[in-house]
Order: structure tokens, then C-alpha cells, then sequence
């Protein structure tokens, strides 16, 4: 079955930095495109970036553009989201989702807390 | 960018009967390819979103009968033809039309009575 699982999160200081991981089984990682999408607390959620299958084609949310950065492993089967320059805004549950427009599947999600 | 207005924010439901949903886009979200890329996702409390209609009208593998989506154009609508109390969440539209980017509703807590 599919399976998608984040970590990496925590308590970080603002301007610091954090790398997220997704770990996916259950399917070909390689045939499809992923997203982080991430819910500030009590909040709606909210598309962070993309990137396509082979990693051709990336995108950001303004919100995060120049600060964070999308890449893929699919060697193992892996996304991550290096976060840079972190603020108090970002703070929230980082989710991984794949499809390029499903969003058919969804991990568990990290938290990630940016607070002096 | 495409803004999905839902509502209503806050809908109390009696168990047993229908609850609706509605999502609205500020602009078409038919595509090129003819398709219309509008999914519908449920939030239990403390749980990830779960994906229940994808493409306006196609539910997902295991979500009861009860949930249905339909809509055209501009204008969506989630149904839920008698509510449960397993129902209880907040539920979301999002569009995969017109990226990057992609955009979400703001979410309907639905609550029982």
C-alpha cells in the first residue's frame, strides 16, 4: 500500500534552518510528481512547492520562494524540503502529497516550529 | 492565482441528514485537456487530509456512497446524503487547473448538532 512518511521536523530559531524528508513505499516514486503542502496551527492548509517526477520542473509558493528548495532522490525513494532562513510564519505541519494534480495520497506530516 | 471561496465556514449538521458544500473559483477551472482538476479532501480532527472526490465527481476507492461531487465551470458542490458521525472534520476544495499555484479553499468545519 502507499505509504508516505515525513520527518525531520522540530523546534527551531528564526533564520536558522531545517531539512524535511518524505519517505515513499507502495508505488513507482519515479512515475510521479510530489508536493509539500503545510497547515500553520489551527490554520487551513497550503501549497508550499512541487516538482515533477524526474525533478524537470519545480515550483514555489511565493511565500517560501528563494528560501526553500524541493528536491527527489529517486534512487531511495525519497523528497525533502531544505528550509532556509526560517521565520516565525513557517511554522506548521509540513505534509508531503503526490500527484502532479491528485494529491491522492498524503503522509502523516513533521511539525516544524520556528520560535526564539 | 485562482482564489476558491468556500462556504459555508461552519456548517452543524443533525446526524442523518444532508450536508452541502459548496466551492466556488474565481475563474474556470476546466482545462486544455479538457479535464477539470477539483478534488475534494476531508480532515478528521488530528488526522492528515484524506483525498474523497477528485475531478469534480470521481470518488475515491473506499469512500462511502454517501459522499458525492458534482459542479461544472466555476461552481462545486460536495454533498454528504446523510451525515455520520465519523464525518465530523473540515473539508477542503483545491484546484490543480491553473498552477503553480496550487490553490486550496479555506475550509468547512462540519459538526454535528
Amino acid at each position: 500500500q502507499v505509504q508516505l512518511v515525513e520527518s525531520g521536523g522540530g523546534a527551531v530559531q528564526p533564520g536558522r534552518s531545517l531539512r524535511l524528508s518524505c519517505a515513499a513505499s507502495g508505488f513507482i516514486f519515479s512515475h510521479y510528481g510530489m508536493h509539500w503542502v503545510r497547515q500553520a496551527p489551527g490554520k487551513g492548509l497550503e501549497w508550499v512547492a512541487v516538482i515533477w517526477y524526474d525533478g524537470s520542473n519545480i515550483y514555489y509558493a511565493d511565500s517560501v520562494k528563494g528560501r526553500f528548495t524541493i528536491s527527489r532522490d529517486n534512487s531511495r525513494d525519497t523528497l525533502y524540503l531544505q528550509m532556509n532562513s526560517l521565520r516565525a510564519e513557517d511554522t506548521a505541519v509540513y505534509y508531503c502529497a503526490r500527484g502532479w494534480s491528485d494529491f491522492d495520497y498524503w503522509g502523516q506530516g513533521t511539525l516544524v516550529t520556528v520560535s526564539s | 492565482d485562482v482564489v476558491l471561496t468556500q462556504s459555508p465556514l461552519s456548517l452543524p449538521v443533525t446526524l442523518g441528514q444532508p450536508a452541502s458544500i459548496s466551492c466556488r473559483s474565481s475563474q474556470s477551472l476546466v482545462s486544455s485537456d479538457g479535464n477539470t482538476h477539483l478534488n475534494w479532501f476531508q480532515q478528521r480532527p488530528g488526522q492528515s487530509p484524506r483525498r474523497l472526490i477528485y475531478k469534480v465527481s470521481n470518488r475515491d476507492s473506499g469512500v462511502p456512497d454517501r459522499f458525492s461531487g458534482s459542479g461544472s465551470g466555476t461552481d462545486f458542490t460536495l454533498k454528504i446524503s446523510r451525515v455520520e458521525a465519523e464525518d465530523v472534520g473540515i473539508y477542503y476544495c483545491v484546484q490543480g487547473t491553473h498552477w503553480p499555484p496550487w490553490t486550496f479553499g479555506h475550509g468547512t468545519k462540519v459538526e454535528i448538532k
